[in-house]
């Protein structure tokens, strides 16, 4: 069955330092995932995604992750973070083998501190 | 270019009243997908609809029921209110057929069963 996993409920980072926020994914078949985040009181706005090709993803606001198939991860980063990315972020999996049910994960708070 | 609109905003309800949630996608997007947001759980997916059909649904009791209409908005009925229903609930659209597209979200419906 196909899966994703947000390990961590929230990260804490100060302003201008680099962030990670982790996702693993379980998938038959190739995986297509993406990365969106939550603002309060909103819906989530997409950031990017991986279909195939390079493993390293750019995406909007200056985020990019990282696809690694040996350890099946697909972590969001972002070089400095800015105190206006703090939000909520979820990573989700569409599976391949015919499937077309997305999966999300719990979602990461991310805290970006002045 | 418009977004995707969700109505009503905010909905209250008693537990065995019946709702109706409404969805119009972004124009020119064909697939509309349905998730419950509810506090702690993440986005579980609910139902998926393409040109007009069910396409597929989520681990949800039969109370929770949808269509598609010729204009591609789509509607989200649950019947028989539950206390657990109090959610928020997004809907999302992207372009039909293709895995890779990524979901544009509505800000949502919240739910409250009193």
């Amino acid at each position: 069955a196909q899966s994703v996993a947000q390990p961590e409920d929230q990260v804490n980072v100060a302003e201008g330092n680099p962030l990670t926020v982790k996702c693993t994914y379980s998938v038959s078949g190739n995986p297509y995932l993406f990365w969106y985040v939550q603002y309060p009181n909103r819906g989530l706005q997409f950031l990017l995604k991986y279909i195939t090709g390079d493993n390293l993803v750019k995406g909007s606001y200056g985020f990019e992750a990282e696809f690694n198939k040996s350890q099946t991860s697909f972590h969001l980063k972002k070089p400095s973070a800015l105190v206006s990315d703090s939000a909520l972020y979820f990573c989700a999996v569409l599976g391949g083998s015919g499937t077309y049910k997305y999966i999300f994960g719990t979602g990461t708070r991310l805290k970006v501190l002045a | 270019e418009a977004g995707v609109t969700q109505s009503p905003t905010h909905l209250i309800k008693t537990r065995g009243q019946q709702a109706t949630l409404r969805c119009s996608p972004i124009s020119g997007h064909t697939s509309v997908y349905w998730y419950q947001q509810a506090l702690g759980l993440g986005l579980q997916f609910l139902l998926w609809y393409d040109e007009g059909e069910e396409r597929n649904r989520g681990n949800f009791p039969p109370r929770f029921s949808g269509r598609q209409f010729p204009n591609y908005s789509s509607e989200l009925n649950v019947n028989a209110l539950e206390l657990e229903d109090s959610a928020l609930y997004l809907c999302a659209s992207s372009l039909g057929g293709g895995r890779n597209q990524p979901q544009h979200f509505g800000d949502g419906t919240r739910l409250s069963i009193l």
